[in-house]
């Protein structure tokens, strides 16, 4: 089915250590996008990728990096986990249109110990 | 930055109870979504508003935008089990031209408890 597939769906890190959350879209969207979810605050933006080649920074940046590989992968790292990471994250892509809203990921839980 | 504020944080209703969910913005809205999700899967778009005064229905679930295009609701009429979950609205940035919208800034979420 197409839509946006994220890896792992879960993952249990002991702080300090680095993984890489990776993000496919099928859907030949230009934008794409990383966000946290946590109780009680909704989604924060960590970073998106207006278009292949460009990245930039969201609400809450630090701890984290990101590589937009090509226009189907978009790619979230931490290079040195804290437990303040714990945390579900959400990719989304966006096409031309913005009548029919993002497309989400299932989601990955990350819980840093 | 835009914030978003959504009220109630949680609500419980009877299966077959009306309820209504509110979004306000401490800004101009610029594109208004509405998104479900449920426990441990990703948000499924409902619906999108841009202007003053709109409102759009999908099956039992209605939107509206107020005309100052700063509160949005969402009305459910007769609750059921299935609509269960949480719901977050999205605000488009002010700057957002032609067709694409750029990043959404969200809600803090409802959780919708029904029970049968």
């Amino acid at each position: 089915n197409a839509g946006v597939t994220q890896t792992p769906k879960f993952q249990v890190l002991k702080t300090g250590q680095s993984m890489t959350l990776q993000c496919a879209q099928d859907m030949n969207h230009n934008s794409m996008y990383w966000y946290r979810q946590d109780p009680g605050m909704g989604l924060r933006l960590i970073y998106y990728s207006a278009s292949e080649g460009t990245t930039d920074k969201g609400e809450v940046p630090n701890g984290y990096n990101v590589s937009r590989l090509n226009k189907r992968e978009f790619s979230l790292r931490l290079e040195s986990a804290a437990p303040s990471q714990t945390s579900v994250y959400f990719c989304a892509s966006t096409g031309a249109s913005k009548v029919y809203g993002y497309t989400f990921g299932s989601g990955t839980r990350l819980t840093v110990v | 930055s835009q914030e978003l504020e959504q009220s109630p944080q949680s609500l419980i209703v009877q299966e077959g109870k009306n309820l209504t969910i509110n979004c306000t913005s401490s800004k101009t809205l610029y594109g208004l979504y509405w998104y479900k999700q449920k426990y441990g899967e990703g948000l499924i778009f409902l619906m999108m508003l841009q202007k003053g005064g709109e409102e759009k229905s999908h099956e039992k679930i209605t939107a509206k935008l107020d005309e100052k295009k700063q509160q949005s609701s969402l009305h459910i009429t007769a609750s059921q089990p299935s609509h269960a979950g949480i719901y977050l609205c999205g605000a488009g940035p002010a700057n957002a031209g032609g067709t694409s919208y750029g990043k959404l800034t969200f809600g803090q979420g409802t959780i919708l408890t029904v029970h049968p």
